[in-house]
């Protein structure tokens, strides 16, 4: 079975800091891993996502993650966050035919 | 151009009552998804659906039954609603199954909230 863990429910941070949202799988077999965003009463938005080749993925609005296959982590950096950057993250891994999804951070950013 | 669309965007009602939310998407995708966000923000997977047939359903109740009159279209009917099922549904879209053959990113819908008071 397959299954994520988001290791911060909150990450208060001021903005223009650096931020990392850390993500923690569990998967037997080679995965497809994802970075979603959910702003306030809105869907969700595909920040990035990873599928093989270079362990450096960069997706939308300046984020960007790193897959470590030994430490089976799939953490989401940004160098200078933005209020705008206020919303909830969720890291996702796919099993054939659906998304399993860990339990969410709520990225705060403060002016 | 909405990708992918739910209606109602609000829903509240009485428990025991029976509803539905309608979802659409516009994206010429082949498969769609049913998942449910809880007051945790904690978000399942409920049913799968490709080429209009049922693929995954993840032991939902049987008084959730969704449909699919066409691949655009996935509706989700539920019976005897209950103060449980409060919460957000979210419709979503893909090409192909995700993680099935490629990876198939998800397209989500805004999302429908239902309150069963």
């Amino acid at each position: 079975a397959q299954s994520v863990t988001q290791l911060d429910s909150q990450v208060p941070v001021f903005e223009e800091a650096p931020v990392e949202l850390r993500c923690n799988y569990s998967s037997s077999v080679s995965v497809y891993l994802f970075w979603y965003v959910q702003y306030p009463n809105q869907g969700l938005q595909l920040l990035l996502k990873y599928l093989s080749g270079s362990t450096l993925v960069k997706g939308i609005n300046g984020f960007e993650a790193e897959f470590n296959k030994s430490q089976t982590s799939f953490h989401l950096r940004k160098p200078s966050v933005h209020i705008s950057d206020t919303a909830e993250y969720f890291c996702a891994v796919s099993p054939p035919g659906k998304l399993i999804f860990g339990q969410g951070t709520t990225l705060q950013v403060k002016p | 151009d909405t990708a992918v669309s739910q209606t109602p965007k609000y829903l509240v009602t009485q428990m025991g009552n029976d509803k539905s939310i309608k979802c659409e998407q516009n994206l010429g995708h082949d498969t769609m998804y049913w998942y449910k966000q809880d007051s945790k923000k904690f978000l399942k997977i409920m049913f799968s659906y490709n080429n209009k047939e049922l693929i995954i359903n993840e032991t939902v109740p049987n008084r959730f039954s969704p449909k699919s009159p066409d691949k655009a279209h996935l509706n989700l009917h539920i019976n005897s609603l209950e103060l449980g099922d409060s919460a957000v549904y979210f419709c979503a879209s893909s090409q192909e199954p995700t993680g099935l053959a490629g990876v198939n990113e998800q397209f989500f819908g805004p999302g429908t909230r239902l309150t069963v008071l």
